[in-house]
């Protein structure tokens, strides 16, 4: 089936560490999104691109950057890990192309990052 | 700016009883409304969205533009709809979500 796959699962580490979290998806959608889930606020927008080319920030993109290295992969990185960036991250892709919707979201399934 | 209020975060049902999850929304164009379910270590997946007009897994959602509401509602719940709740709007080629709501249906 195609779907949405994110590496690592869940990821321990230090304060100020650089560390990648890696998206891809089989679905051949040429929209993809990082989002970021807390306890209390809900789902936030990190980042999000609409091909390889484009990329936009979202609500709080502020010590995260992405890369877009084709249009089935899109990484989030944090370049140096802060304790209130412990979160869980969710990868999410949708199609412009798509008749009647064209921002319906399909998940990966989370990545637990704890920053010690 | 898209925004999504779910205003409980915590809503304990006993089973049989009926559930309705509020959310309301603020956009100035014509929004996409979905409504997306999270079970417990699981990936966020579409519950249902207000184009199809749908009944998914008992549940039913209907876009009221003059309230601006979505709310989502089931007449009898289940111990398998516990499970973390969000409402989201699409516009502007992306999706604003809720809070979320924590529904836990009590045997």
């Amino acid at each position: 089936d195609a779907d949405v796959t994110q590496t690592p699962r869940n990821r321990i580490t230090k304060t100020g560490k650089r560390i990648m979290l890696e998206c891809s998806q089989t679905k051949g959608h040429d929209r993809m999104y990082w989002y970021r889930q807390d306890p209390g606020l809900g789902l936030r927008l990190i980042y999000y691109s609409f091909d390889v080319k484009d990329i936009n920030k979202g609500e709080i993109s502020d010590g995260y950057s992405v890369s877009r290295q084709a249009q089935a992969k899109f990484s989030l990185s944090l370049e140096s890990a802060i304790p209130n960036q412990t979160a869980l991250y969710f990868c999410a892709t949708s199609d412009s192309k798509r008749g009647g919707s064209n921002t319906e979201a399909f998940f990966g399934q989370g990545t637990r990052l704890t920053v010690v | 700016a898209q925004r999504v209020t779910q205003p409980e975060k915590l809503l304990s049902v006993f089973k049989g009883a009926p559930v309705e999850l509020k959310c309301n929304y603020s956009y100035s164009g014509s929004p996409e409304l979905f409504w997306y379910v999270q079970y417990s270590r699981q990936r966020l997946q579409l519950l249902l969205r207000h184009i199809s007009r749908e009944s998914i897994k008992g549940f039913t959602a209907d876009l009221n533009k003059g309230e601006t509401s979505f709310h989502l509602k089931k007449p009898f719940a289940q111990e398998e709809d516990s499970a973390m709740y969000y409402c989201a709007s699409g516009g502007n080629n992306r999706l604003a979500f809720g809070k979320g709501n924590q529904v836990v249906v009590i045997p």
